[in-house]
Order: structure tokens, then C-alpha cells, then sequence
């Protein structure tokens, strides 16, 4: 079984540009969870999609945007460019509805903004 | 809002050694906990979790407790080895019917052959 994809692996964008970063997850998996992971912060919540809905989100400004399509793939978009938007950003995918199993992580895009 | 601590921030032992990883949190109403390992440049692997209303959970030489009365976790690993060379992040979440966890900062582990 084909784990977590994400796509690109690797970015490199100039401030106040845009970028869409893609999540496939694993088959079956309806509930695709974002994080950013920085060194000073570590990883933290951006957002959580279930069935194409949005469940929940984190503390982050409302230039980070996401969807799932009826796939269960996933984009998260990041908009106007932020020099301390550089951070890995992890995608990971879950089976249940009820947030009781384990999540499954992708390699990550390491999104560098210069 | 919860916070989740991990102690030590690094950690090296030799090879063969038995060892434990120390994870606490500020909110006792959990709903589970994960434990992690990361490679360098790597997503994340999940290796344990742990219900709510769970003690321990076991998965070949990985042990991890959980104690919700006072704030802890631990991660026990027993004969270590160079591969378990990883980061290694506990994750707690919060409430039922979502993905949102709060992670600690993790501990690096260094296994010397």
C-alpha cells in the first residue's frame, strides 16, 4: 500500500509570491491533517479536513488556505510570501472519523521563501 | 491550551543500553498520545498509541506508559541500537472527532555503536 505522498518535495519562492502544495493519502484514508514544522516552533496544527469539510483549524494567519477534493487529496495554499513561511510543511493522513487512529505522515515540502 | 514538554532535548547512550524518554503535558483531559520518530529530512512515524483510557502500550522492544492523573508519558526503549538513531516527538490530542495534536519539541537520540 502506497503511503502519504506530498508534492513538490522541494520549493523555493521569493516573498509575495503564492504557492499550492499537494497531499495524496493513503487509499481508503478520508481525513488529511497539515502541519508546519520550524525549528523554533516545531510542529504545529495548521488545519484538518475530513469528507472534503474543513474540522478544524489552527492558529495560523488566513493567507494559509486549504481543500480536499472528492478524492481525498489535499492542497494547502499559501499566499503573499512570508520570509518566516520557510519551514517543512507535513501532511498526514488518518482512517477513522474519530481521531482515535494512528496518523501516517509524508515525507514533507520543505518550502524555502528568499 | 495545552502544552507538551519533552525531557531531555538530547540524549546519547551506547549501544545495547535500555533507556526511557520523557514526555509531559498540562492538560490531563487527553483523548489519546502518539509517540513519534523522525529522520533527518524525513516525515514522521508513528510507533505508539495510546488511548485515553489505556496504560501502556508495547510494540517489539518500545514500551510507552501514559499516566493522565499527572501530566506524563514515557517512551521506553529497550536494547538500543545505532538504527534508533531518530528524533523522537510525543503527540497529544485533545478532544474526540479531530486530527489536531500538540506536539513537544522532541528529543534527539544518538545511539553509539
Amino acid at each position: 500500500k502506497a503511503g502519504v505522498t506530498q508534492t513538490p518535495r522541494y520549493l523555493i519562492k521569493t516573498r509575495g509570491q503564492q504557492v499550492t502544495l499537494s497531499c495524496s493519502p493513503i487509499s481508503g484514508h478520508r481525513s488529511v491533517s497539515w502541519y508546519q514544522q520550524t525549528p523554533g516552533q516545531g510542529l504545529q496544527f495548521l488545519f484538518e479536513y475530513f469528507s472534503e469539510t474543513q474540522r478544524n483549524k489552527g492558529n495560523f494567519p488566513g493567507r494559509f488556505s486549504g481543500r480536499q477534493f472528492s478524492n481525498s487529496r489535499s492542497e494547502m495554499n499559501v499566499s503573499t510570501l512570508e520570509l518566516g513561511d520557510s519551514a517543512l510543511y507535513l501532511c498526514a493522513s488518518s482512517l477513522g472519523a474519530r481521531g482515535d487512529s494512528p496518523l501516517h505522515f509524508g515525507n514533507g515540502t520543505r518550502l524555502t521563501v528568499t | 491550551k495545552q502544552e507538551v514538554t519533552q525531557i531531555p532535548a538530547a540524549l546519547s547512550v551506547p549501544e545495547g543500553e535500555n533507556l526511557v524518554l520523557n514526555c509531559s503535558f498540562t492538560d490531563s483531559a487527553i483523548y489519546n498520545l502518539q509517540w513519534f520518530r523522525q529522520d533527518p529530512g524525513k516525515g514522521l512515524t508513528s510507533l505508539l498509541l495510546i488511548q485515553s483510557s489505556q496504560r501502556e502500550q508495547t510494540s517489539g522492544r518500545l514500551n510507552a506508559s501514559l499516566d493522565k492523573s499527572s501530566g506524563r508519558s514515557t517512551l521506553y526503549i529497550a536494547a538500543s541500537q545505532p538504527g534508533d538513531s531518530a528524533t523522537y516527538l510525543c503527540a497529544v490530542k485533545t478532544g474526540a472527532g479531530s486530527y489536531q495534536l500538540t506536539f513537544g519539541k522532541g528529543t534527539k537520540l544518538s545511539v553509539i555503536p
